[in-house]
């Protein structure tokens, strides 16, 4: 299994406060992905890189920004955490090349927003 | 917007049975198709990938793929109570960004015993 570790797996905060989630590979995957999951809409990209400091925004891309400064880190931060932004969020890496929709998943985090 | 249909279920099957999961995809110039098993509280992981028309096997896993008609299926032969998850289809669009993959929303699987 690839080596994809998300923290926190946890959180809770209030509304308007700024979050950081923080996905951290040991597989030296160029790709490195940001879903959310919701009931309902199932996973869902907010954004992607495509190597270090070249990101770029996904479907459901508003109130949320990233930064990848290097290989293994990829950050996700919402600015000011509303409550349409609990969800579980997923990190997912791949090598690339021809097999880039072979996704390598973490644990997931699970944010509350009160 | 490209989409990715699946039948939410739930979908029971009784142990030892074929169960069955279907997908339609909106995007026509699609190229890679991918079924993820989701247990319940879990990550996604990858169980299949299919990139050309017909079918591909993998122990009591068979993808089926038909581009013409937009349709990607997923068979899980001889069913155990382990099967029962959400199995998620998944496609890469075509043209830029093709590096992206579009989700269902997933089927739920129960096998019953």
């Amino acid at each position: 299994d690839a080596g994809i570790t998300q923290s926190p797996r946890h959180k809770v905060t209030e509304t308007g406060t700024p979050v950081t989630l923080r996905c951290h590979q040991t597989e030296n995957h160029r790709y490195m992905y940001w879903y959310r999951q919701d009931p309902g809409h199932g996973l869902r990209l907010i954004h992607y890189s495509y190597g270090v400091k070249d990101t770029d925004k996904g479907e459901v891309s508003d109130g949320y920004s990233v930064s990848r400064s290097k290989t293994e880190d990829f950050l996700l931060t919402l600015e000011s955490a509303t409550s349409s932004q609990t969800s579980v969020y997923f990190c997912a890496t791949t090598p690339g090349g021809p097999n880039t929709g072979e996704l390598f998943f973490g644990e997931g985090s699970r944010l509350t927003v009160l | 917007q490209k989409e990715v249909e699946q039948n939410s279920g739930p979908l029971s099957v009784p142990e030892g049975a074929i169960a069955s999961l279907n997908c339609t995809y909106s995007d026509r110039g699609s190229q890679s198709f991918f079924w993820y098993r989701q247990y319940s509280g879990k990550s996604p992981e990858l169980i299949m990938s299919i990139y050309s028309n017909g079918d591909k096997e993998d122990g009591r896993f068979t993808a089926q793929l038909n581009k013409a008609s937009q349709y990607v299926s997923l068979l899980i032969r001889d069913s155990q109570p382990s099967d029962s998850a959400t199995y998620l289809c998944a496609v890469t669009p075509s043209g830029a960004g093709s590096y992206q993959l579009t989700f269902g929303k997933g089927t739920k699987l129960s096998v019953i015993p």
